[in-house]
């Protein structure tokens, strides 16, 4: 069965830093979504993403959050400037269409900014 | 703003009894769609089941079942026959059909453990 899948499973960053973090949505869907979950906290949405630009975004995504399509396959988040506050566990989901399908979810990336 | 809240942290529940795990939301839509997502260890999320607002009857799929109480704005999990591969956290999760996002809004979670 088809898999949404993130890279890397972990990553490390010292304040400030750029992570890019990416994804791989399951390849005959449309709408990709970028979640967080701050741990002990509820599972955040971020923001979709469809036909190339945003559909929504949260009031947590932003300026120093953005995303893109680099090609036909991945799916990536960019956090410019990280801060302490943005170790988390962050999902990328997709889905076919934006009704009643489902969203399909990736195992994660832990984020951990020291 | 919509809220979805899972007042039981954690559960446990003994192997093939049933357990009912609740959720409750706060919208002021009508229609609007509500789901049990379910993530083992180590695991991604996967979709467990869901229910529509219109629909009065409540969804099941196999072991499970909701108990959809639109007045109440409660929305529990029943699982019946309960197998050790149950054992997950259990996140409920909420989304309106004009929401051009598809944006899910989640309760913070039950972790559900199965005794053998």
């Amino acid at each position: 069965e088809p898999e949404v899948t993130q890279t890397p499973s972990h990553q490390v960053t010292q304040m400030g830093q750029e992570v890019i973090l990416r994804c791989v949505p399951i390849s005959n869907h449309l709408y990709f979504y970028w979640y967080r979950q701050i741990l002990g906290q509820k599972v955040e949405f971020l923001v979709s993403f469809y036909n190339n630009e945003i559909s929504e975004k949260s009031e947590i995504f932003d300026d120093q959050f953005s995303v893109e399509r680099p090609d036909g396959s991945n799916f990536t988040l960019k956090i410019r400037s990280t801060k302490l506050e943005d170790s988390a566990m962050y999902f990328c989901a997709s889905s076919e269409i934006t009704t009643l399908y489902e969203q399909y979810f990736g195992p994660g990336t832990r984020l951990t900014v020291t | 703003a919509q809220t979805v809240t899972q007042s039981q942290p954690e559960m446990s529940v003994q192997e093939a009894e049933t357990v009912t795990l609740s959720c409750t939301y706060d919208t002021s839509e009508s229609d609007y769609y509500l789901f049990w997502y379910k993530q083992p260890p180590s695991r991604q999320m996967i979709l467990v089941i869901r229910q529509e607002a219109y629909k009065q009857q409540n969804a099941t799929e196999n072991r499970f079942s909701v108990n959809f109480q639109k007045a109440a704005k409660s929305f529990s999990l029943k699982i019946s026959d309960s197998q050790l591969g149950d054992a997950a956290m259990y996140f409920c999760a909420y989304r309106t059909p004009n929401n051009a996002g598809n944006m899910l809004t989640f309760g913070g979670g039950t972790r559900l453990m199965v005794k053998p």
